[in-house]
């Protein structure tokens, strides 16, 4: 069955902290795996890693896949209150069929 | 990207009742999804609906529980039927749109209660 294990679980910061959000994975036929940022209801995109190795890079957010260790951090530097949400990490695996599974997310809470 | 409406965004239903979920897409898509997020959970995938066929359900959900329909190429509904409390969580419909960078797309989010 595949599994997608995130850490830690919640996370509480000040503003203007670094913090690092870790995935790890076991999947049949790994394709990509996906960062989304969940504030209320609906998750939105963040980055998609399909390669080792290369940083993917949105303002104060950055991704990496190890596809070795079967693992991806996010980082987030110098966090604000916005950055508050539920971080949720997912990888699509399998054959023809589209198949997504999603990791319990990390709730990053950012205190002023 | 795809813009999906989703409706209603929230409800308080009562033991025993059924509630129908609406997404609407603003383009065409082949295969849409339903997922649950119960409090503290991960997303989980209900079912896959595709537009001329039946949905094909995940394991641990059924038809006569959740039915869903695909009338359209940019239109689905999921209904939670014969609801407990249990059944309390928020339900997603999303697409791919393999056209992006950004695989698979969300709809608004319905926050479901059941008391």
């Amino acid at each position: 069955e595949d599994k997608v294990v995130q850490s830690p679980l919640s996370l509480v910061v000040h503003e203007g902290d670094t913090v690092t959000l870790n995935c790890s994975y076991e999947v049949t036929n790994f394709r990509s795996l996906l960062w989304y940022k969940q504030e209320k209801k609906a998750p939105t995109f963040l980055f998609m890693l399909t390669s080792s190795g290369i940083e993917k890079k949105s303002g104060r957010l950055s991704s990496i896949l190890d596809k070795k260790e079967l693992f991806s951090i996010l980082n987030i530097t110098a966090t604000q209150t916005g950055d508050s949400a539920i971080y949720l990490c997912a990888v699509e695996s399998g054959g023809s069929n589209y198949k997504l599974t999603f990791g319990k997310g990390t709730l990053l809470t950012v205190n002023p | 990207s795809a813009v999906i409406s989703q409706k209603p965004s929230r409800d308080i239903c009562q033991r025993g009742t059924s509630l129908t979920i609406q997404c609407q897409v603003d383009s065409q898509v082949t295969m849409m999804f339903w997922y649950r997020q119960q409090p503290g959970q991960s997303l989980t995938l209900i079912a896959t609906a595709n537009q001329g066929s039946e949905a094909t359900y995940e394991s641990g959900f059924v038809i006569d529980k959740f039915p869903i329909s695909r009338p359209n190429l940019t239109f689905s509904t999921l209904t939670v039927s014969n609801m407990s409390p249990e059944d309390s969580s928020i339900y997603l419909c999303s697409v791919i749109n393999t056209g992006s960078g950004e695989k698979l797309f969300f709809g608004s989010g319905t926050q479901l209660s059941v008391l």
